[in-house]
């Protein structure tokens, strides 16, 4: 069975820093891998989509990598800033759901960035 | 473009009373997907719907919960006889058909039991 961890459950930097969130996943068998930030009472907005065969993908200050024969993905802010406070959580897909497209989720990274 | 919507945006409701929650994907995509997330838990998949193939329901945690799609767009999902256990925020999300495509997700509906 596919499990997601995000470690750690909570971060919490000064604006302006640079900062990786980490994402890790039992089975490599995966189509790709999707990054999504969550603010409070809303749903999900989509970051950014890595296909299993790419490397990294990049949206302005985001940069995400992943790593599919070590079962890992970082997610890359640049700069951060205040908007970027949300909890962020990565989700794959898995190969084994063939016939069903349903993404299986971390627990996701509570990021608060200080002003 | 529209995003995925969905109705209410908040229930309250009393235990044992029948919900429906109401989904409306993005125009042209066929593939649609209920996800729920309760307080202290992650994300979990409840159903699935493609095109006009039965829908996969391996997620859905009890007979008390259905959902059907209308003429391949709008979704409905019920709950019956509610209990505090089904409170959560119900995520709705859609994508075109293919391992390729991104999913999309409404703003949720917050259901609260009483």
């Amino acid at each position: 069975k596919q499990e997601v961890t995000q470690i750690p459950a909570a971060l919490s930097v000064p604006e302006g820093e640079n900062l990786v969130l980490n994402c890790s996943f039992t089975d490599s068998a995966i189509y790709n891998l999707q990054w999504f930030r969550q603010d409070p009472g809303k749903g999900l907005t989509s970051l950014l989509l890595i296909q299993s065969s790419q490397r990294e993908q990049t949206s302005g200050r985001l940069n995400a990598s992943l790593d599919k024969s070590s079962g890992r993905s970082t997610l890359y802010i640049a700069a951060s800033q205040p908007g970027d406070s949300a909890t962020y959580l990565c989700a794959v897909r898995p190969i084994s759901n063939f016939g069903n497209e349903k993404l299986t989720f971390g627990t996701g990274t509570r990021l608060t960035i200080i002003p | 473009g529209a995003g995925v919507s969905q109705s209410p945006s908040n229930k309250v409701t009393e235990k044992g009373k029948d919900v429906e929650l109401r989904c409306d994907p993005i125009s042209g995509h066929t593939a649609l997907y209920w996800y729920r997330q309760s307080l202290g838990q992650g994300l979990e998949f409840l159903i699935y719907f493609q095109g006009n193939s039965a829908p996969d329901k391996s997620g859905l945690p009890s007979d008390r919960f259905s959902a059907e799609r209308t003429g391949g767009s709008v979704s409905t999902l019920t709950i019956q006889r509610t209990q505090q256990e089904d409170s959560a925020v119900y995520l709705c999300a859609s994508s075109l058909v293919g391992f390729s495509y991104e999913q999309y997700f409404g703003p949720g509906t917050r259901l609260t039991v009483t």
